[in-house]
């Protein structure tokens, strides 16, 4: 019954292959995220899709490319892999909630448990 | 330009004492400030979501402080456990259109018996 899960878990590959990491999550959430840790362990967001729109798209080549068949989906496509996109890449999902007091949006993302992917 | 420092870097502490990681943000304009622990090679999981109204929240031995006049947070850990033993990451949501989240570093955070 895991939340958020991700496959595979390990992916070696060599340099300009194309490889698809696949995310999906049970917790009813609409929006979902992919996030790309590197060797400095700061976790960069890459995108989020919300009822199927990318709301966010960060400076991602467009060698990445995400895809949602529906909304406990989103799949990471990486084409021509480079040795520079080796790290760690994190789905997440979250349900967006509006606080009186907030101001804004305080929905906790909850993180699957990651993709190691290493570029050879 | 929208950043969040934490400090220290990394932690040691022995099993039972008390720590306190810091965190300092200039985002602006400010929405929440969240803590999250992420155990070696797992996701982080969500400890604390503070607005800025709230000055503190707890969240069992996790304390969190937030001081939105002077941009600081803390994460206090009480009687830690060896399990404690993770990277504990501070990130600040932006009042922006997409309500970014802006992650620090992390503090690497080891407990030794």
């Amino acid at each position: 019954d895991t939340a958020v899960s991700q496959t595979p878990k390990y992916l070696v590959t060599q340099m300009g292959n194309d490889k698809s990491i696949k995310c999906e999550q049970n917790l009813g959430h609409d929006t979902m995220y992919w996030y790309k840790q590197d060797s400095k362990k700061f976790l960069k967001i890459m995108f989020s899709y919300n009822n199927k729109e990318l709301i966010i798209n960060e400076t991602v080549p467009n060698r990445f490319s995400p895809k949602s068949p529906d909304k406990a989906h989103l799949n990471l496509h990486i084409n021509s892999l480079e040795l520079g996109d080796s790290a760690v890449y994190f789905c997440a999902s979250s349900s967006p909630r509006r606080g009186l007091a907030s101001r804004g949006r305080t929905d906790t993302q909850y993180f699957g448990p990651g993709t190691r992917l290493t570029v050879l | 330009k929208n950043q969040v420092e934490q400090s220290p870097q990394s932690l040691i502490i022995l099993e039972g004492k008390n720590c306190t990681l810091q965190c300092n943000y200039t985002v602006s304009p400010f929405s929440n400030l969240r803590w999250y622990k992420q155990d070696t090679g797992r996701g982080p999981v969500s400890l604390t979501i503070m607005t800025f109204s709230e000055n503190t929240k707890s969240n069992g031995r996790y304390t969190a402080t937030l001081d939105a006049d002077t941009k600081q947070s803390s994460l206090h850990i009480t009687a830690s456990q060896l399990s404690d033993s993770a990277s504990y990451i501070c990130v600040v949501s932006a009042r922006d259109s997409n309500y970014q989240l802006i992650w620090g570093a992390g503090t690497k955070l080891i407990i030794k018996p």
